[in-house]
């Protein structure tokens, strides 16, 4: 059975506070990915990685970096948290293919409050 | 740039009613296609994709290039099929990544 896991559920944090999101995914995957789910605006990318150290801006990466050291992890850091930055952080993987694009799994969620 | 739209933030129908959550795209390259679904306190999971051509719990989407539209559709809808519906399009950049649209809340009442 697939798995992705995250290190948290809930999360609450101070303003300026470094915050780390872990995720963890068992399937030999090389794509991983990190999205911010907001009510009324979707699903949008922050940054995934298509390899061990290796990674690409999404289309908010504005406020956060990642790192890939090992092949099964990815994580998603907040420098200094905003409020602004209060939601729902899903981590997702995939295999990685050049003629097509295979499904993504999903982790169960963060929800990251900052106060 | 890829866009995906979703016009419809909520759909509200009986059971037994035919369901349409609509979908819209805009890529100028050679797009595929997936429908997302999340049900409630679950995670978001694949429902279908336009290559794989089949029926999911009796959904299914057909991709319409002129119409740039991949529609999901089902006949008879039933109180399970409750959940948040998100259409995605992936381009080729070679590394699955998504563009999801706003997604759509799809109520079904007994």
């Amino acid at each position: 059975d697939v798995k992705v896991t995250q290190s948290s559920r809930y999360l609450v944090k101070r303003t300026g506070e470094k915050v780390f999101l872990e995720c963890v995914q068992d399937m030999d995957h090389e794509n991983m990915f990190w999205y911010r789910q907001d009510p009324g605006l979707g699903l949008r990318l922050i940054y995934f990685s298509y390899d061990v150290k290796m990674k690409e801006k999404g289309d908010i990466p504005e406020g956060y970096s990642v790192s890939r050291e090992k092949k099964e992890r990815f994580s998603l850091i907040l420098e200094s948290a905003s409020t602004n930055q209060t939601s729902m952080y899903l981590c997702a993987s995939s295999r990685q293919g050049r003629r097509t694009s295979y499904e993504q799994y999903f982790g169960p969620g963060t929800r990251l409050t900052v106060t | 740039a890829q866009r995906v739209t979703q016009p419809e933030k909520l759909l509200s129908v009986f059971k037994g009613a035919p369901v349409e959550l609509k979908c819209n795209y805009s890529y100028s390259g050679s797009p595929e296609l997936f429908w997302y679904v999340q049900y409630s306190r679950q995670r978001l999971q694949l429902l279908l994709r336009h290559i794989s051509r089949e029926s999911i719990k009796g959904f299914t989407a057909d991709l319409n290039k002129g119409e740039t539209s991949f529609h999901l559709k089902k006949p008879f809808a039933q109180e399970e099929d409750s959940a948040m519906y998100y259409c995605a399009l992936s381009g080729d950049s070679g590394y699955s990544t998504l563009t999801f649209g706003k997604g759509t809340m799809l109520l079904v009442s007994p």
